[in-house]
């Protein structure tokens, strides 16, 4: 069961960088690495995955280093619209078996100008 | 649908009753998840459907909460005999078969007097 942590809080400056980081020591072979982003009052929402070394969409980057037992979530040019709490999720789906998923405990990324 | 549908949006109970929580998946993704999510907290993993495999109860706090899964389709979690500790946002979740991309219900409300 791999048991994530990260920083309960971070601030920041709109237009800037942001990286949040998630340990999990204990990340099973199968385990993957997703984040979520959560508004007060609304279900979490997919912002990107991965498995090894970078992942990059259109409104994040995810770094997974080859150990795996961290990855950092950056998000380029932040505005004030991304302050919301992000999760750090690792778990696996197999088929014809199931992992216990396992959320990390958030961290509250609070943006201002 | 457009997304993943949850009934009620918020329910009230006395202490000792029993509750039913719905949810309608995105049309075609046959895993569904949910999780619980207490006041400032984070998300808490309950139970998963995967097709017709067994579900993974593991996250099931106590004999008291139980869900099934109709049809392939919608899910009912019910909690037996309330109390005031189970007084949370549930939420559901729904995915492809093979994709680990959640999407997540707007959640209900339970409040246990």
């Amino acid at each position: 069961l791999a048991k994530t942590t990260q920083p309960i809080s971070m601030d920041s400056y709109e237009g800037q960088e942001v990286n949040i980081t998630c340990s999990h020591n204990n990340i099973a072979t199968n385990d993957y690495i997703t984040w979520y982003q959560q508004f007060p009052s609304q279900g979490p929402r997919f912002i990107i995955q991965g498995y090894k070394t970078k992942v990059t969409n259109e409104v994040a980057s995810l770094f997974i280093p080859a150990d795996r037992k961290s990855s950092t979530l950056s998000l380029p040019r932040v505005s004030l619209s991304d302050t919301a709490v992000y999760y750090c999720l690792v778990g696996a789906i197999n088929t014809g078996t199931a992992s216990k998923l396992t959320f990390g405990t958030g961290t509250r990324l609070q943006v201002t100008l | 649908g457009a997304g993943v549908s949850q009934s009620p949006s918020n329910k009230v109970t006395e202490k000792g009753k029993d509750v039913e929580l719905r949810c309608d998946p995105i049309s075609g993704h046959t895993a569904l998840y949910w999780y619980r999510q207490s006041l400032g907290q984070g998300l808490e993993f309950l139970i998963y459907f995967q097709g017709n495999s067994a579900p993974d109860k593991s996250g099931l706090p106590s004999d008291r909460f139980s869900a099934e899964r109709t049809g392939g389709s919608v899910s009912t979690l019910t909690i037996q005999r309330t109390q005031q500790e189970d007084s949370a946002v549930y939420l559901c979740a729904s995915s492809l078969l093979g994709y680990n991309e959640q999407f997540f219900g707007p959640g209900t409300r339970l409040t246990v007097l």
